[in-house]
């Protein structure tokens, strides 16, 4: 049962244009979303974050709305440039009833390609 | 700073193999850690996670098993190597519910 789904395996953009990264989860109990993004051969790395008690966050080019009666985020950046390409993960997590340990479950990402 | 390191970076086992990667933070104490896999068509799964020493949980039954023997240590292995286990393992530790990853150890089983 797949909790988070990223349902785009792939994205292409121009550069310079806005692109827009789909994600839906099932999991009510999901609280915190996040979005990470990964070059080939290394770790994931964290790129923005949302709480479920807000509906949109912005950091520069990127910016992720939360719609949670759709159970639906989605990250946009603006304007795309060719470094963004990356796959792209989703993630999801509830504070465990509360406890410390915070378990992440991800999407299967997307791969974004900016072309030049 | 925080940092988190994990090999080897690449390793290439037969079938029926063991298997030992490493992973250490450096810079903070008591963190909780992880290992995901990131497996071709399958995102990010977490196998294992600890949230100190001794205590591992398995999220998924299958014949990798972790241990954590120090506090900022934690430790893939495998007694017998399947194909199936071929894949891109990362370790991470995390803080207030943001996970930050090692560089990822790539894992081929022939």
């Amino acid at each position: 049962d797949q909790q988070v789904k990223q349902n785009s395996p792939s994205l292409s953009v121009q550069e310079g244009r806005i692109s827009i990264l789909n994600c839906d989860y099932t999991n009510s109990m999901f609280d915190y979303f996040l979005w990470y993004k990964k070059y080939p051969a290394e770790g994931p790395t964290f790129l923005i974050s949302i709480s479920s008690i807000k509906d949109k966050n912005e950091d520069g080019r990127f910016t992720v709305f939360l719609n949670k009666s759709a159970k639906h985020l989605s990250l946009h950046i603006v304007p795309s440039q060719p470094g963004d390409s990356a796959v792209y993960f989703c993630a999801a997590s509830d504070k465990n009833g509360g406890g410390s340990n915070y378990k992440l479950t991800f999407g299967k990402g997307t791969l974004l390609t900016v072309n030049p | 700073s925080q940092t988190i390191h994990q090999w080897p970076a690449t390793l290439v086992q037969p079938v029926g193999s063991p298997l030992s990667l490493e992973c250490t933070v450096e810079g903070t104490s008591n963190p909780n850690l992880y290992w995901y896999r990131q497996a071709a068509g399958r995102g990010l799964q977490l196998l294992f996670y600890s949230v100190g020493i001794g205590q591992i949980s398995s999220e998924v039954p299958q014949n990798l098993s972790a241990s954590r023997p120090q506090d900022r240590q934690f430790i893939l292995s495998s007694k017998k190597l399947l194909l199936s286990d071929s894949g891109f393992y990362l370790c991470a530790w995390s803080v207030f519910g943001e996970l930050f990853f090692g560089e990822g150890s790539r894992l081929t089983v022939l």
